[in-house]
């Protein structure tokens, strides 16, 4: 069974930094592209970044590029979004999603999301 | 960036009624790249189709989708209790990938 478990989530202040993390288990984590999706209170969903199976290439929203870093250790079977300069418009939910084989840019699995609030 | 328009916001059915939801794409999305979730309060997102047609792993079959182009549609036959949601669109035959605003089925 394909688990995806997010941690790291927090309150933080504006111009602050977080580090979340999704431990992954169920299937060969190193095989398969990885992304995080956000949703803010009340609101849609919103792609944030990916990365390949290597991690080797990683893509970014226009809204954190430059401020978020995406990275994945298959070793560990876990997926790392870095967050710096957090603003209070990055208040979300943000979950972890497994992209299926192939190129689809789709997500196959979602963890159950980890809340990172950004306060003063 | 190709924007998604979903319609209607909010749909009020009965169990039993059919339902329609309409997904516009701002763009042609090549080979139908599309795909729908259904999420229920509290919970993550849930895969229900892909390639615009395609039902995901469990979804049962009274879940249909269909359309190209710009134009898609989830059709869900025969509303069941648990079928009470938000769903999203979801394109991802342009960069970046983007949703719709979602519609809300809610028990009328």
């Amino acid at each position: 069974e394909v688990q995806l478990l997010e941690s790291g989530g927090d309150l933080v202040q504006p111009g602050g930094s977080l580090r979340l993390s999704c431990a992954a288990s169920g299937f060969t984590f190193s095989t398969y592209a990885s992304s995080w999706v956000r949703q803010a209170p009340g609101k849609g969903l919103e792609w944030v970044s990916s990365i390949s199976a290597g991690g080797d290439y990683t893509y970014y929203a226009d809204s954190v590029k430059d401020r978020f870093i995406i990275s994945r250790d298959n070793s560990k079977n876990t997926l790392y979004l870095q967050m710096s300069s957090l603003r209070v418009e990055d208040t979300a939910v943000y979950y972890c999603a497994k992209r299926p084989a192939g190129a689809g840019v789709y997500f196959e699995y979602w963890g159950q999301g980890t809340l990172v609030t950004v306060s003063s | 960036e190709i924007v998604l328009t979903q319609s209607p916001g909010t749909l009020s059915l009965s169990p039993g009624e059919r339902a329609t939801l309409s997904c516009r794409a701002s763009q042609n999305l090549r080979s139908s790249s599309l795909a729908w979730y259904q999420q229920k309060p509290g919970q993550a997102p849930r895969i229900l189709m892909y390639g615009a047609s395609s039902r995901a792993t469990g979804i049962p079959d009274r879940f249909s989708g269909s359309g190209s182009g710009t134009d898609f549609t989830l059709t869900i036959s025969r509303l069941e209790p648990e079928d009470f949601a938000v769903y999203y669109c979801q394109q991802y035959g342009g960069s970046p990938p983007s949703f719709g605003g979602g519609t809300k089925v809610e028990n009328k």
